[in-house]
């Protein structure tokens, strides 16, 4: 069974940094494409980053490109998105997802910015 | 970018009855490989996104048969043929198929 497990959010100041944490079981993660999509409070859906498999490429939403960067360890079957000068516009909860066509989600973390 | 349009984004649906939803892409969907990359999602309510539909008609595994999807090119559909007060939430059509991959608005779903 695959899961997806968040980790890393919490309450950040503007202009603040937080690293996200997902970290996957159940398949083979080296062989896999991730996801973070976001969601802000009472809104839809929006993606914020990608990466290939082999780390070959990330591409990012341009509302939070130059500010956000997302890895992978593949030893440890995690993904990483490093987010940088954290904008009011930022706060939401941030799920990390199986592939480009989002098999399967995590719980998702909650992310915060306020002063 | 993509841009993906739903409607309705509201649905009110007496149980036992059919519901569709529409998504419209402001370009084909068509990917390079032959494969058109859209997808429907159902969140629940304090719930998690899940995958119902990948490649427009196909049901991920555990998804009832009331759920289907159709389409082509620009032009898409998830049906319900029988609505259960399981299916209440929001429904988002996705697409993959271009680079920023784009949602729909959301449509929600309750029951009248």
């Amino acid at each position: 069974e695959v899961q997806l497990v968040e980790s890393g959010g919490g309450l950040v100041q503007p202009g603040g940094s937080l690293r996200l944490s997902c970290a996957a079981s159940g398949f083979t993660f080296s062989l896999y494409s991730m996801s973070w999509v976001r969601q802000a409070p009472g809104k839809g859906l929006e993606w914020v980053s990608f990466i290939a498999g082999g780390s070959s490429g990330t591409y990012y939403a341009d509302s939070v490109k130059g500010r956000f960067t997302m890895s992978r360890d593949n030893s440890k079957n995690t993904v990483y998105l490093q987010m940088n000068s954290l904008r009011v516009e930022d706060t939401a909860v941030y799920y990390c997802a199986q592939n480009g066509n989002l098999d399967s989600w995590g719980q998702g973390t909650l992310v915060t910015v306020s002063s | 970018d993509v841009v993906m349009t739903q409607s309705p984004l509201s649905l009110p649906v007496t149980l036992g009855q059919p519901a569709s939803i529409s998504c419209r892409s402001s370009q084909s969907l068509v990917y390079s490989d032959g494969n058109t990359y859209l997808n429907w999602f159902q969140q629940r309510a304090g719930q998690s996104p899940r995958r119902l539909i990948y490649k427009v008609s196909n049901r991920d595994s555990g998804v009832p048969d009331r759920f289907s999807g159709s389409g082509s090119g620009t032009d898409f559909t998830l049906k319900i043929s029988r609505v259960e007060a399981e299916d209440v939430g929001v429904y988002y059509c996705m697409q993959g198929s271009h680079w920023l991959y784009t949602f729909g608005q959301g449509t929600k779903l309750e029951i009248k």
